[in-house]
């Protein structure tokens, strides 16, 4: 089973500038995670998708960022402007839910670096 | 609020000791999951316990549940090398999963 795909692995960007995530979720999980982990933090969540809708955006900065999920499967995570603090890895999750109990499938992460 | 709070923040033992790191929170649960992240890598599942179990094992993994406590702990045995990374509970309430700030455990050879 092919796991989830993330790109790119890497960004580094000036403040004020746009950039762009990439998620390719396990085939088959209708749920979609976007985390932000700050270094030495835990994984905090932007944004939770089911199939192609919202669930939990309540901690996305709605002013800079945005999220989408075309079609139910891949997902892009937006940040326009950047600005120093965004500098984080950003992880994305995908989900199968049995028995009332999800199990979260982490990818890589893309390591931001806003200078 | 939900959200996990782990101790201690760092752990260094040396190879072939226990390791023990604890996680509270501060509502009702469903279930309480503990994750490893590897350095520069993304979280791999490692157990799960439901709310209504106390104890459970896997390899050399035991994690207990104290609902009365609101309280889980992740017991690594016979510690190795391998084994050093962070360590994340997953809190999952009724509406929201939510992560602990984890713990950095270091195996000294």
């Amino acid at each position: 089973e092919a796991g989830v795909a993330q790109s790119p692995r890497y960004k580094i960007i000036e403040k004020r500038q746009s950039v762009a995530f990439w998620c390719n979720p396990i085939s088959g999980h209708a749920t979609l995670y976007w985390y932000q982990q700050i270094l030495g933090q835990g994984p905090k969540l932007l944004i939770q998708f089911q199939n192609n809708g919202v669930v939990d955006d309540s901690q996305l900065p709605k002013d800079r960022f945005s999220a989408e999920r075309l079609k139910g499967v891949d997902s892009t995570l937006k940040i326009q402007p950047a600005k120093l603090e965004d500098s984080a890895v950003y992880l994305c999750a995908s989900s199968s839910r049995t028995g009332g109990i999800e199990k979260l499938f982490f990818g890589s992460g893309t390591q931001l670096s806003v200078l | 609020s939900q959200q996990g709070e782990e101790d201690p923040q760092a752990l260094s033992i040396q190879e072939g000791e226990n390791a023990t790191m604890n996680c509270s929170y501060k509502t009702s649960i469903n279930n309480l999951q503990w994750y490893r992240q590897n350095s520069g890598r993304g979280l791999v599942h490692l157990i799960l316990i439901r709310s209504n179990e106390r104890e459970k094992h896997s390899g050399r993994l035991r994690v207990t549940l104290d609902t009365s406590k609101k309280s889980s702990s992740l017991l690594i045995t016979a510690s190795r090398a391998a084994d050093t990374a962070s360590y994340f509970c997953l809190i999952q309430g009724a509406q929201k999963l939510v992560f602990g700030q984890g713990t950095r455990l270091t195996i000294n050879p």
